[in-house]
C-alpha cells in the first residue's frame, strides 16, 4: 500500500457505458495524475492538477473527463470510449506542486480498464 | 512526447548476477528518475539523479549519470528473484516539468 488507492483495479464495459475511476491519496500531497499505460508503450501522461487546479492537459480525447473535487481525491470519468482505450490507467500523487520539476511521484496500483 | 528510451528492452540473469539497464535521453534534463513496476501494479520510485550528479547509490542500487552522452545506468548489484520487475527511467527537461518516461526494461531474475 502506497499511500494512494484506486478503485476499482479492473473494470470492464462497453462503448456506451458510463463509468469513474476514482484515486484517493492520504500523503497530503499537493499535485496529482493521471498516466495511461498500453502495452508496449511508454506511459503517457493525461491530466495534472495541482493544488485542485488543472494544470496540464495533454490533448487527450474529450471522452476522458478529470475532475479534482479536493487536494485528496481525483476522478477520471470515462463515457463513449473506444477498444483502443483499454489500457492500465495509472493515478500518481507528489508532494510539490507539479511544476515544481523535481517531484517524486507515488503511484497508485492502478485500474486495468477493458473497452469491449 | 517520449525522452528517455531503455535498453535492453529485456534482460534475463541468474540470481546473485549484477544487473545492468541504461537510458538514452534526447534533450538536456533538470534530473532523472529510475522507478520500478511489478506486472500489473504501480511505478515504485527507486532513485532521483540531479543533472549535476554524476552517481549515486542506494542499498544494492547504483545510478550513473553522464550528461555529455546524455545517458544514465542502473546497476542492481547481487540480483534476486523479487527484482524480476519492469524498470523505467523518467526525466523533468526545461520548462517541461512533468516526468517523462521510457518504455521500460523488462528485467527477469531466474531463481
Amino acid at each position: 500500500e502506497t499511500g494512494v488507492t484506486q478503485t476499482p483495479r479492473h473494470l470492464v464495459m462497453g462503448m456506451t457505458n458510463k463509468k469513474s475511476l476514482k484515486c484517493e491519496q492520504h500523503l497530503g500531497h499537493n499535485a496529482m495524475y493521471w498516466y495511461k499505460q498500453s502495452a508496449k508503450k511508454p506511459l503517457e501522461l493525461m491530466f495534472v492538477y495541482s493544488l485542485e487546479e488543472r494544470v496540464e492537459n495533454n490533448s487527450v480525447p474529450s471522452r476522458f473527463s478529470p475532475e479534482c473535487p479536493n487536494s485528496s481525491h481525483l476522478f477520471l470519468h470515462l463515457h463513449t470510449l473506444q477498444p483502443e482505450d483499454s489500457a492500465l490507467y495509472l493515478c500518481a500523487s507528489s508532494q510539490g506542486p507539479a511544476n515544481s520539476g523535481a517531484n517524486v511521484l507515488t503511484f497508485g496500483a492502478g485500474s486495468r480498464l477493458t473497452v469491449l | 512526447s517520449q525522452q528517455g528510451e531503455e535498453d535492453p528492452q529485456a534482460l534475463s540473469i541468474q540470481e546473485g548476477e549484477n544487473a545492468t539497464m541504461n537510458c538514452s535521453y534526447k534533450t538536456s534534463i533538470n534530473n532523472l528518475q529510475w522507478y520500478r513496476q511489478n506486472s500489473g501494479r504501480g511505478l515504485v520510485h527507486l532513485i532521483l539523479i540531479r543533472s549535476n550528479e554524476r552517481e549515486k547509490h542506494s542499498g544494492r542500487l547504483r545510478v550513473t549519470l553522464d550528461t555529455s552522452k546524455k545517458s544514465s545506468s542502473l546497476l542492481i548489484t547481487a540480483s534476486r528473484a523479487a527484482d524480476t520487475a519492469s524498470y523505467f527511467c523518467a526525466t523533468t527537461s526545461g520548462s517541461a516539468r512533468q516526468l517523462t518516461f521510457g518504455s521500460g526494461t523488462q528485467l527477469t531474475v531466474l531463481p
